[in-house]
């Protein structure tokens, strides 16, 4: 079956510009994370969303940064007045059950000039 | 403390060898650790996982070692092969939820 897809692949932009990126679960996963991954670093929590709960926000790092999660399905993370230290890898990732084993994307390289 | 800690940084070992990354932790609240693996340009991939009810779990040439008491865990690859080659995360669950990474090792196998 498809796994989880990420939309665009590659996004590059100028500082100062709103940026949305695309994330697709795989079907009848109710959790959803997004992470982000520096050059050469591990991955860095964002944001987690499950089922109908509040997400769990507490990684973003400021508040030009937002996801939604629409119908439980596809979910889109925000950022707005985007910043060099922006770029990197944002990785989504989804699990069946809340906790449970993660199945990533191929994640979306964002560089911002 | 949520820090989970990864050694080596990276790490080259000879086709046929056997290939050792340790990861190590503080918070007694972790209670599941998921091993990841990642090649260029890609997402990481769900390896191999333990319970700290379990002192080691294999699948394959991937086993995972896990020292309850040092709260220390290891993942072993025996026959490294070339394909093996790849950045190797640890990770520990908090809360049921939440997945805090290792800093990731880089793994060369060579020929």
């Amino acid at each position: 079956g498809a796994g989880v897809s990420q939309s665009p692949s590659n996004k590059v932009t100028e500082k100062g510009k709103d940026v949305e990126l695309r994330c697709d679960p795989i079907s009848g996963h109710t959790a959803l994370y997004w992470y982000r991954q520096s050059l050469g670093q591990g991955l860095e929590f964002l944001i987690y969303f499950q089922g109908n709960s509040a997400p769990d926000k507490s990684g973003l790092p400021s508040d030009r940064f937002s996801a939604e999660r629409t119908g439980g399905s596809v979910s889109t993370l925000t950022i707005q007045r985007t910043q060099q230290e922006d770029s990197a890898v944002y990785l989504c990732a989804s699990s069946a059950v809340a906790g449970g084993g993660q199945y990533f994307g191929p994640g979306t390289r964002l560089t911002v000039l | 403390q949520q820090q989970v800690k990864q050694s080596p940084q990276s790490l080259i070992v000879q086709k046929g060898g056997i290939s050792i990354i340790n990861c190590a932790y503080e918070n007694t609240a972790f209670d599941y650790f998921p091993w990841y693996q990642q090649f260029p340009g890609k997402g990481p991939a769900l390896l191999i996982a333990i319970r700290p009810d379990v002192s080691e779990k294999k699948e394959g040439r991937f086993t995972i070692s896990f020292n309850k008491s040092a709260k220390q865990f290891s993942l072993h690859i025996m026959d490294s092969q070339p394909g093996d080659s790849a950045t190797y995360f640890c990770a520990g669950r908090l809360g049921g939820q939440n997945f805090v990474f290792g800093p990731g090792t880089r793994l060369s196998v060579l020929p």
